[in-house]
């Protein structure tokens, strides 16, 4: 157990709706980041958020956006899904570099999997 | 970052010793090498990191050769539950973090 929580673990839609993420990260860690796992694409990175604010953009696209509130827990929201956005999504976390050093190791949740009908 | 080149699969015996390969030449001297591994869809299991020493821990060891380009993970007695895809990434550190850049990893399959 990583110590990264996410939910839900799956989740199924239609074409044009919303949906909401959602990621709580190992106690005390101040980085959350989102990844993205499709069948054609591999594990992409999309984004992370340190402490509250927005520290790096990947391959996001703009139907999605994501936030990371006050208690550390991050949410990703993808709306106007399409077919191909079905994929697992991955959040990961890690410490601050006072915590544990220069080596910022990322700790990954469970995923969600998320099928777009 | 440095791009990193792994085999696409690799087998294994249960019990025998596991080392999977990495090749790194374009590695800058702020960059680690770190592994991760993922078992069939569930989020990617970090297993070791190192700069230039070698390191090991309770899951692997990590061997580094001397100029940087290359580097070996070794699970020293693999089990099936070790059949997974190993990923190689070499990152450098930034404050605040930093993301991971995933490859297309090493397919280890290990066998009775």
């Amino acid at each position: 157990d990583s110590g990264v929580t996410q939910t839900p673990k799956h989740l199924i839609t239609a074409t044009g709706q919303r949906v909401t993420l959602r990621c709580s990260p190992r106690s005390g860690d101040l980085s959350v980041y989102w990844y993205q796992q499709s069948l054609d694409q591999g594990l992409q990175f999309l984004i992370q958020y340190y402490n509250g604010e927005e520290r790096a953009k990947g391959n996001i696209l703009e139907r999605f956006s994501a936030q990371q509130f006050p208690d550390l827990h991050s949410e990703l929201n993808l709306s106007s899904l399409e077919l191909g956005d079905s994929a697992l999504y991955f959040c990961a976390s890690s410490g601050s570099i006072e915590r544990e050093g220069p080596t910022d190791t990322q700790y990954f949740g469970p995923g969600t999997r998320l099928t777009v009908l | 970052d440095a791009k990193t080149t792994q085999p696409p699969s690799m087998d294994c015996a249960e019990g025998r010793a596991a080392n999977l390969p990495c090749n790194h030449s374009t590695i800058s001297g702020n960059e680690y090498v770190y592994w991760y591994r993922q078992i069939h869809s569930q989020g990617p299991q970090y297993i070791i990191h190192g700069l230039k020493n070698n390191e090991t821990n309770e899951m692997a060891s990590l061997i580094i050769t001397e100029d940087r380009k290359s580097s070996t993970l070794i699970l020293p007695h693999a089990t099936l539950r070790d059949t997974a895809v190993y990923y190689c990434i070499v990152r450098p550190l930034r404050r605040g973090g930093n993301k991971l850049t995933f490859g297309t990893g090493t397919q280890l399959k290990v066998e009775l």
